[in-house]
């Protein structure tokens, strides 16, 4: 069974820094992993999403990595500002893709917070 | 440019009481659609799926149910909610291939008294 692990939970920067946050999955054979931010009280948005094949996507200061043989993926936030402050989730999704195979495993997520 | 609408946004229900929300895409046509719950502490755990009309599949066992009786409507329902019932529940589409990203909508705050 796939499991996804983001750590840390929480974290607090200040406004300007450059940060990274983590996620690790248990079953290398994903088809893609995308990547999310949640508002307090809000829904998902969909920041990136790398399919296995690739290493990076990018998408203006942030930048996501996955190295699928280690079971790790990054995000890489840029100059950080006070509006990043959201906790960012990621997801895998199984492989193979087809019939039945939608259901996409989530992290429990880490919780950033910008410090202007 | 595609959309994706749940209603209401927060709901306060008594135990026994029965339960119907609603997910409406617009922009697209035979999306996939999603119900999720978020419950504190925990990651996101899909409910129920469906590539098409008519055509539900379940994740977990459970008290709810789910429809999807036009191309783009996705309700999610409970003749009789339960105390284990409340959490945050979101809906997603994507597109027909699975290599597509999935898109939420605005969630619903179910709160069970």
């Amino acid at each position: 069974k796939q499991e996804v692990t983001q750590i840390p939970a929480a974290l607090s920067v200040p406004e300007g820094e450059n940060l990274v946050l983590n996620c690790s999955f248990t079953d290398s054979a994903i088809y893609n992993l995308q990547w999310f931010r949640q508002d307090p009280g809000k829904g998902l948005t969909s920041l990136l999403l790398i399919q296995s094949s690739q290493r990076e996507q990018t998408s203006g200061r942030l930048n996501a990595s996955l190295d699928k043989s280690s079971g790790r993926s990054t995000l890489y936030i840029a100059a950080s500002q006070p509006g990043d402050s959201a906790t960012y989730l990621c997801a895998v999704h199984p492989f193979p893709a087809g019939a039945g195979s939608y259901q996409l495993t989530f992290g429990k997520g880490t919780k950033l917070s910008v410090i202007p | 440019s595609q959309t994706i609408h749940q209603w209401p946004a927060t709901l306060v229900q008594p135990v026994g009481s029965p339960l119907s929300l609603e997910c409406t895409v617009e922009g697209t046509s035979n999306p996939n659609l999603y119900w999720y719950r978020q419950a504190a502490g925990r990651g996101l755990q899909l409910l129920f799926y469906s590539v098409g009309i008519g055509q539900i599949s379940s994740e977990v066992p459970q008290n709810l149910s789910a429809s999807r009786p036009q191309d783009r409507q996705f309700i999610l329902s409970s003749k009789k909610l339960l105390l284990s019932d409340s959490g945050f529940y979101l809906c997603a589409w994507s597109r027909q291939y699975s290599n597509q990203p999935q898109h939420f909508g605005d969630g619903t705050r179910l709160s069970i008294l």
